[in-house]
């Protein structure tokens, strides 16, 4: 399977916690994204990388919230200190620098903060 | 208040239905997506419209420029299509440090029965 893989697929941790998560984008996609959403919502934007750059993170990335993607490939979204607000489903997506701006999105990490 | 907003939140059809979900946004856009997202997570791309009209097998999506605004149509509806489907949009910005990232609004619920 070629899609954007994410791992693991679900996550249950006790507050104050560290998580990571990991994308594995589609083999030479130079754009990726994370989002958040929570139940009933639709995904807010989180981060995003060309290549190994980080170029752009939202207000909700707050300082717990660190992502990378040290080789342009892979990438890993940390979560220090878990909140019950951290509660939410976490996508990746991939897309090509020179694209139609088709994103393609993985299947999520479910996490839940107790 | 949502940048981007659709109607309705929830719709419930009989199977064979014509249905029509609605989008509207604030600003001027560079792209706007539809996306389907069925139980568990997953998020597929249906369309990207930067103007016009798109069709697929049985799924329409318009776009009107001038009035901000976006439907999809679901021709002889399926009980395979329920399914939150999300307009997203993407705003008109640097790409260099933009990318391609989305807006989203908040999703409708389709429920068709057989």
């Amino acid at each position: 399977d070629t899609g954007v893989s994410q791992d693991p697929r679900h996550k249950i941790t006790k507050r104050g916690q560290n998580v990571t998560f990991r994308c594995d984008p589609i083999s030479e996609h130079n754009r990726l994204y994370w989002y958040r959403q929570t139940l009933g919502q639709g995904p807010e934007f989180l981060t995003y990388f060309q290549n190994e750059a980080q170029l752009e993170k939202s207000r909700l990335l707050s300082d717990r919230f660190s992502a990378e993607r040290p080789k342009g490939s892979f990438s890993t979204l940390e979560i220090q200190r878990t909140e019950q607000g951290d509660s939410a489903m976490y996508l990746c997506a991939s897309s090509p620098t020179f694209s139609t701006d088709t994103q393609y999105f993985g299947p999520g990490t479910r996490l839940t903060v107790l | 208040k949502n940048e981007v907003e659709q109607s309705p939140q929830n719709l419930t059809a009989q199977e064979g239905e014509f249905i029509t979900i609605n989008c509207s946004y604030s600003v001027g856009i560079s792209a706007l997506h539809w996306l389907q997202q069925h139980p568990g997570g997953g998020i597929v791309s249906l369309f990207m419209l930067s103007s016009g009209k798109k069709k697929h097998g049985r799924l329409i999506a318009t776009i009107n420029i001038q009035e901000k605004h976006s439907s999809l149509h679901i021709t002889a509806s399926h009980p395979r299509d329920s399914a939150v489907y999300i307009c997203a949009v993407r705003w008109f910005g640097p790409r260099e440090t933009s990318g391609s990232r989305l807006t989203f609004g908040e999703g409708t619920q389709l429920t068709v029965n057989p």
